[in-house]
């Protein structure tokens, strides 16, 4: 069976520290993979996307990128934190040719 | 561009059915699902409906689409206080990116 797995589960970074957070899949090849950020009382908002090794699509202007360089391995950077990265951020993977999105237990930032 | 929205709030009292609505704007939406967090955890996917159906039933879930209206609600029967979390809504196309669009959740809050 598949499964993903996001860690750490919580992080408190102080600002302009670098951060990265790391996201594998199991038990599947070629998934799509995603990270998403969910800010306190809001819903999710997709940040990066990938079809494939070394293939990014960001989906919004920011403090962050995403890199992947395996099959199964998403990671999220960012070089300086700001106060607004804080949040729940959110590893999923989906089938290459699927749209349903299963997604790991989260990683709470903290920027302070 | 792409918008999904639910309201915020939801309480109901144990035993009673909730249903928790969903209006979305892209008329090319092919899949649409809902997904429960409960508190700190990821995302699980609780059901989705293709956009060539209307309704869809899975034991206590019961999933209505309206296309016309691009109305989409989650009943929930007999409601149990495990049943408390954060619902979402989330749609996407069978073209193009494939990730999903979340809205920004519902906390359904079940009283006993």
């Amino acid at each position: 069976s598949q499964t993903i797995h996001q860690w750490p589960a919580t992080l408190v970074q102080p600002v302009g520290s670098p951060l990265s957070l790391e996201c594998t899949v199991e038990g599947t090849s070629n998934p799509n993979l995603y990270w998403y950020r969910q800010a306190a009382g809001r819903g999710l908002q997709l940040l990066f996307y990938s079809v494939g090794i070394g293939q990014i699509s960001s989906e919004v202007p920011q403090n962050l990128s995403a890199s992947r360089p395996q099959d199964r391995q998403f990671i999220l950077s960012s070089k300086k934190l700001l106060l607004s990265d804080s949040g729940f951020y959110l590893c999923a993977w989906s089938v290459a040719r699927g749209t349903e999105a299963f997604f790991g237990q989260g990683t709470r930032l903290t920027v302070v | 561009g792409e918008d999904v929205e639910q309201s915020l709030f939801l309480s109901v009292r144990e035993g009673d059915s909730s249903v928790i609505n969903c209006t979305y704007t892209d008329s090319s939406s092919t899949y649409l699902y809902w997904y429960k967090q409960e508190p700190g955890a990821g995302l699980q996917l609780l059901t989705y409906i293709f956009s060539n159906m209307d309704m869809k039933q899975d034991q206590r879930l019961t999933v209505l689409l309206n296309k016309k209206d691009k109305h989409l609600s989650l009943r929930i029967a007999d409601t149990q206080t495990g049943d408390s979390a954060i619902y979402f809504c989330a749609e996407t196309r069978d073209t193009g990116r494939r990730a999903l669009t979340f809205g920004s959740g519902t906390r359904l809050q079940v009283q006993p």
